[in-house]
């Protein structure tokens, strides 16, 4: 089963506003991180938040992370038609198996 | 360009033949990690390699199998293949466990 559960599934918005996705989890976490994939391509890491953290920038991307609520959210702020892509999270859970568990991401689509 | 590479990009193949995909990850990452990607499952983390040792396993059936060699490239092995094993297949590699992973541009598998 996905650890992460991302929410939206889809986001359709216009170019220029802001774009929100969130992620749930269920154990704890070493870090969480988000990546993009546009269609059929590999993924790219935008950012990793690691636990001790609660918000983290990197030009237009927002990530916030609420340990006690088990959820991360994404902010695109000015969206931009090429941000239309797929976005996913992935939680490196702190026991077990130290893999990397993604959800089944949220699909954003920007409108010209 | 992640600096990670897989070959080959497009592998069509039939029922119950075996390929090889191969990664080669960036330079000075000692981890690998395999995922195969489908519309029903999402992305699934199947096992990871560090430093030429199996480090994680995941949801990896028995009929495919990995290794990473002394020069850190790795391969995956898929055999007796069926119908559901069509998805892409992605490599990813990393420094350590706890940082993010790179993503190669996958190997989409086609069973026919």
């Amino acid at each position: 089963s996905q650890q992460g559960e991302e929410d939206p599934q889809a986001l359709s918005i216009q170019e220029g506003e802001n774009a929100t996705m969130n992620c749930s989890y269920k154990t704890s976490i070493n870090n969480l991180q988000w990546y993009r994939q546009n269609s059929g391509r590999g993924l790219v890491h935008l950012i990793l938040i690691r636990s001790n953290e609660r918000e983290k920038h990197s030009g237009r991307l927002r990530v916030t992370l609420d340990t006690s609520k088990k959820s991360s959210s994404l902010l695109i702020t000015a969206s931009r038609a090429a941000d239309t892509a797929s976005y996913f999270c992935a939680t490196r859970q702190s026991r077990g198996a130290q893999k990397l568990v993604f959800g089944q991401g949220t699909r954003l689509t920007i409108n010209p | 360009d992640s600096g990670v590479t897989q070959t080959p990009k497009h592998l069509i193949t039939a029922t119950g033949q075996r390929v090889t995909l191969r990664c080669s990850p960036r330079s000075g990452d000692l981890s690998v990690y395999w995922y195969q990607q489908s519309l029903d499952q999402g992305l699934q983390f199947l096992i990871q390699y560090y430093n030429g040792e199996e480090r994680a396993k995941g949801n990896i059936l028995e009929r495919f199998s990995a290794q990473q060699f002394p020069d850190l490239h790795s391969e995956l092995n898929l055999s007796s293949l069926e119908l559901g094993d069509s998805a892409l297949y992605f490599c990813a590699s990393s420094v350590g466990d706890d940082n993010e992973q790179f993503f190669g541009p996958g190997t989409r598998l086609t069973v026919l």
